[in-house]
């Protein structure tokens, strides 16, 4: 079965860098996935999409602070220079035979 | 610059249905898979349905599957989402979003909220 995992929550200071960690499930280990960021009382919006070899797309306008990696199973998605409105919710999706799923989220909060 | 505007939200019965819709501009919209997401308040993304670029292929969650309809107008760059049988637990934002490529969402609307109550 389809599943990727996030931690529920993360912190982190101004200025400082954080790695917010998406984990997929057995047998999905090769999966792309996408990172998708919401800020609170907001719609989502599309950050970047991440394959497994680590090479990746940003969407538009989407500052270089945010950088993703990957290792195995693990999909990374990385903030440098903490800024206060990078206080949000973190989703990652992936898909499988056009099925998809979205991680729990990650609440980032910058302290 | 891609727009995507729900509307169709709103408060309705346990058990009556509700039609969503979604317009789309700002790219060829005939060439692009959609979807539907959702979000419970206070809770995570749920992914709803995806329907291919020209209509004929139709995916949806096991927690919808047989109750709600995906459907578009490539005419009208309009993407739908009929709600039927609904049920509290189906109270959420609506988002529609595109899908990129090989799958994944790279553009969303603002959403459009949907409370299921007597």
């Amino acid at each position: 079965q389809l599943v990727v995992s996030q931690s529920p929550s993360a912190s982190a200071s101004l200025g400082a860098s954080v790695r917010l960690t998406c984990t997929l499930s057995s047998g999905h280990t090769t999966n792309a996935i996408a990172w998708h960021q919401q800020r609170p009382e907001k719609g989502p919006r599309y950050l970047m999409k991440i394959n497994s070899d680590g090479s990746h797309s940003k969407g538009d306008g989407i500052p270089d602070r945010f950088s993703a990696s990957s290792s195995g199973a693990e999909r990374y998605l990385t903030i440098s220079s903490l800024q206060s409105d990078d206080e949000a919710d973190y989703y990652c999706q992936t898909w499988d035979n056009n099925i998809h799923v979205f991680g729990g989220g990650t609440k980032l909060a910058v302290l | 610059q891609v727009q995507l505007v729900e509307s169709g939200g709103g408060v309705v019965q346990p058990g009556r249905s509700l039609r969503l819709s979604c317009a789309a501009s700002g790219f060829t919209f005939s060439i692009s898979g959609m979807h539907w997401v959702r979000q419970a308040p206070g809770r995570g993304l749920e992914w709803v349905a995806l329907i291919s670029n020209d209509g004929r292929n139709k995916y949806y969650a096991d927690s919808v599957k047989g109750r709600f309809t995906i459907s578009r107008d490539n005419s009208k760059n309009t993407l739908s989402l009929q709600l039927n049988s609904l049920r509290p637990d189906d109270t959420a934002f609506y988002y529609c979003a595109r899908k990129k490529y090989s799958g994944w969402i790279d553009s969303w609307g603002q959403g459009t909220l949907v409370i299921v109550s007597s």
